[in-house]
């Protein structure tokens, strides 16, 4: 089955310092969504993307995905505490099933 | 507005015990799925809904059976609990399964199998 790819597992980073996470598919993927997970929490919602090469930024999170939609990245700038917990990228598979795929999810920890 | 309700959020069950969680959404949304999630596994689809009266099997239904006899309602049962069954459970539903799909997440239920 469609399996997403998520790296790095764990990232740790000091306050004010640059996060990236990636997600990668062998397949073609349909729709990009990226949520947020702190910890105890429930994953919610942070964007989505379906076109080709789409970029969308929020505040100092940017999102991308790749040409040839096979990947996708988060970039978190200048990293603040608030940022903790994990990321999950997901496929939205539209053919067939429609269901989500997660990936194994990112998880950052941030030392102030 | 509460969005998406999850009951019971902790539960503790023998092995070979049944149960059941009870998930309730008041956004109309016709999708609901049944996640978990264990350390480094990421959320992993059980059994997911497209609209009432209708279920269908995701990535690990074994174990598991669900129902969704009213719109606003996705229950998932566990005949015979095991320890592998330890996990926390995530409900969610969206209004479309389409492109604009986006999951609204319960907050969770906590379940060990002794």
């Amino acid at each position: 089955g469609q399996q997403v790819m998520q790296i790095p597992q764990y990232q740790h980073v000091q306050e004010g310092e640059d996060f990236t996470t990636y997600c990668n598919s062998s397949t073609t993927l349909s729709n990009i969504q990226w949520y947020k997970q702190r910890p105890g929490g429930h994953p919610v919602f942070l964007i989505q993307l379906v076109k080709s090469g789409e970029v969308k930024k929020q505040k100092r999170l940017t999102f991308q995905f790749g040409e040839a939609k096979k990947n996708s990245s988060l970039h978190i700038t200048a990293t603040q505490t608030t940022d903790v917990g994990t990321y999950f990228c997901a496929d939205h598979e539209i053919q067939g099933a429609q269901k989500l795929v997660f990936g194994q999810g990112t998880r950052l920890t941030i030392n102030p | 507005n509460a969005g998406v309700t999850q009951t019971p959020k902790f539960r503790v069950l023998k092995t070979g015990q049944s149960m059941t969680l009870l998930c309730a959404q008041d956004m109309n949304h016709e999708y609901m799925y049944w996640y978990r999630q264990d350390p480094g596994m990421g959320l992993r689809l059980i059994h997911y809904s497209v609209g009432e009266g209708t279920t269908a099997k995701g990535e690990v239904p074994d174990g598991y059976n669900v129902s969704r006899l009213k719109k606003q309602n996705f229950l998932l049962g566990l005949e015979s609990a095991a320890p592998s069954q330890t996990s926390v459970y995530f409900c969610a539903s969206s209004f479309t399964g389409g492109p604009l799909g986006e999951l609204f997440f319960g907050e969770g239920s906590r379940l060990t199998v002794l």
